[in-house]
């Protein structure tokens, strides 16, 4: 069974601080993905990572796939309000169509 | 073009009931895949449908079932419903590319009492 785990669970920021949420596992992954959850909607697709090492940008959101292709890194620049929700990895296997998702990191900007 | 539909979006059942979802996936997405939300699991992949085949399964029991139609829209069913089964089921479509990015719907709350 393949595991990831997110951290840290929790994160209260005031606005305009940087943060970096961390989605780790043993396992290997095709892919990656991150979502970002609002209350009361379905998770909404920010980013995939395909390659081992490979970094995205999508303004101030920073997205890096590890090397081995067994964890990433979201990092957000200058938090801003509407940057809160809950973040979501999923990787996906080598076999077969399923996302396995992290626990989720559960973001709240302070103005 | 128009997002994944999910009905009813809010469902109070009783122990021992049954419950159908519905979910209309977004025009060309032939790939619907379901998930259950609850605070303590987290999101838990149910199955995945392609071509009104099943592809995938999650561990999940039997009394999870699910279908497609030859337009792509999904019912999942729910049978002698338990108090653990009360969570967020969210659908989600893709297109057959590779990279199964998913597309969500708004879900469907169940209350399970």
């Amino acid at each position: 069974t393949q595991l990831l785990e997110q951290s840290p669970q929790f994160l209260s920021i005031q606005e305009g601080e940087n943060l970096t949420v961390y989605c780790n596992s043993s396992s290997v992954f095709s892919s990656l993905q991150w979502y970002r959850q609002e209350p009361g909607e379905g998770p909404v697709l920010l980013v995939t990572v395909v390659t081992g090492g490979e970094v995205k940008k999508l303004k101030r959101l920073t997205f890096q796939f590890g090397d081995a292709r067994k964890d990433s890194s979201l990092h957000i620049t200058a938090a801003q309000p509407g940057d809160t929700g809950l973040y979501l990895c999923a990787g996906r296997g080598n076999a077969g169509n399923m996302l396995t998702f992290g626990g989720g990191t559960r973001l709240m900007v302070k103005p | 073009k128009a997002g994944v539909t999910q009905t009813p979006r809010y469902l109070i059942k009783t122990r021992g009931q049954q419950v159908t979802l519905s979910c209309s996936p977004i025009s060309g997405h032939r790939s619907v895949s379901w998930y259950q939300q609850t605070p303590g699991q987290g999101l838990q992949f149910l199955f995945e449908y392609f071509s009104e085949t099943q592809r995938n399964k999650g561990n999940f029991p039997g009394r999870f079932s699910g279908r497609q139609f030859s337009n792509s829209r999904s019912e999942m069913n729910v049978s002698t419903l338990e108090l653990g089964d009360s969570a967020l089921y969210l659908c989600a479509s893709s297109i057959w590319d590779g990279l199964y990015e998913q597309y969500f719907g708004p879900g469907t709350r169940l209350t399970v009492t």
